[in-house]
C-alpha cells in the first residue's frame, strides 16, 4: 500500500531536549516536504527536499533541521525543542514536483513541548 | 506572493443541505488548485483538483470551478451527509517557490 509514515503520532517532552520525528516513504517520490498546522493558521512549510542531499528552508525553518541521505526518508530534527514548537506536524511527499500533482500526507504527529 | 484565503469556520449544516466553502486566490502565473479533506485524527487527503482555467474538479459529489476572471476556487456539494464532517482546506501550487500554499482551513460539521 502507498503511504507516507509518521513516527510517532504522540510526543510529549520537555524544552531542549532534542528530538526526531521520523518520516519514510514507499512511492520512490523525489520531493518531500514537513508541514506544521496550527489553529487559524493552515499549514505551514517549514522545509522541503528536492530529491537526495539537497533540502531547503520553508516558510517557518528556524529551530528545525532536515537531513535526506536516502530518497524515501526525511526526519525532522529539534535540536533544542522550546514550548512554540507545539504543534501538529506534517511529513507529505509528491511524485514529480509538486507542480499539478497530489501530495500524499502522513497521518501526523502531535508534539507537546512543555 | 501567492496565497490563498478562505471562509471561516467552523461551518455547521443539516444532513442533506447545500454546501459551499469559498476560496479565493493570490498568484502570479497559472497555479494548480486543490481541496484537501482532513477526517479527525487523519493526515490530509486530496479531494479534487484543476489544473487550469474553466476546469472542474469533482469527486465523492464536491465539485469546484477554477474562475481566473473573479480568482476563485469555491467548494461544492449539492446534498451533505454525516461523513462530511471534516476540515477542507484550499490550496495552489507554487513551482517557483516549490511549495504548495494552503488557506486556514474551515472545520464542516453536519448534524443529522
Amino acid at each position: 500500500e502507498a503511504q507516507v509514515t509518521q513516527n510517532p503520532r504522540y510526543l510529549i517532552t520537555v524544552t531542549g531536549k532534542k528530538l526526531t520525528v521520523t518520516c519514510s516513504q514507499n512511492m520512490n517520490h523525489e520531493y518531500m516536504s514537513w508541514y506544521r498546522q496550527d489553529p487559524g493558521l493552515g499549514l505551514r512549510q517549514i522545509y522541503y527536499s528536492m530529491n537526495v542531499e539537497v533540502t531547503d528552508k520553508g516558510d517557518v525553518p528556524e529551530g528545525y533541521k532536515v537531513s535526506r541521505k536516502e530518497k524515501r526518508n526525511f526526519p525532522l530534527i529539534l535540536e533544542s525543542p522550546s514550548p512554540n514548537q507545539t504543534s501538529l506536524y506534517f511529513c507529505a511527499s509528491f511524485p514529480r514536483g509538486i507542480a499539478n500533482t497530489e501530495a500524499f500526507f502522513g497521518q501526523g504527529t502531535r508534539l507537546t513541548v512543555v | 506572493g501567492n496565497s490563498v484565503t478562505q471562509m471561516e469556520g467552523p461551518v455547521t449544516l443539516s444532513e442533506e443541505a447545500f454546501l459551499t466553502i469559498n476560496c479565493t486566490y493570490t498568484a502570479t502565473g497559472y497555479p494548480s488548485l486543490f481541496w484537501y479533506v482532513q477526517y479527525p485524527g487523519e493526515g490530509l487527503q486530496l479531494l479534487l483538483k484543476a489544473t487550469k482555467a474553466d476546469d472542474k474538479g469533482s469527486n465523492k459529489g464536491f465539485e469546484a470551478t477554477y474562475r481566473k476572471e473573479t480568482t476563485s476556487f469555491h467548494l461544492e456539494k449539492g446534498s451533505v451527509q454525516v461523513s462530511d464532517s471534516a476540515v477542507y482546506f484550499c490550496a495552489l501550487s507554487d513551482p517557483s517557490a516549490s511549495k504548495i500554499i494552503f488557506g486556514s482551513g474551515t472545520r464542516l460539521s453536519i448534524r443529522p
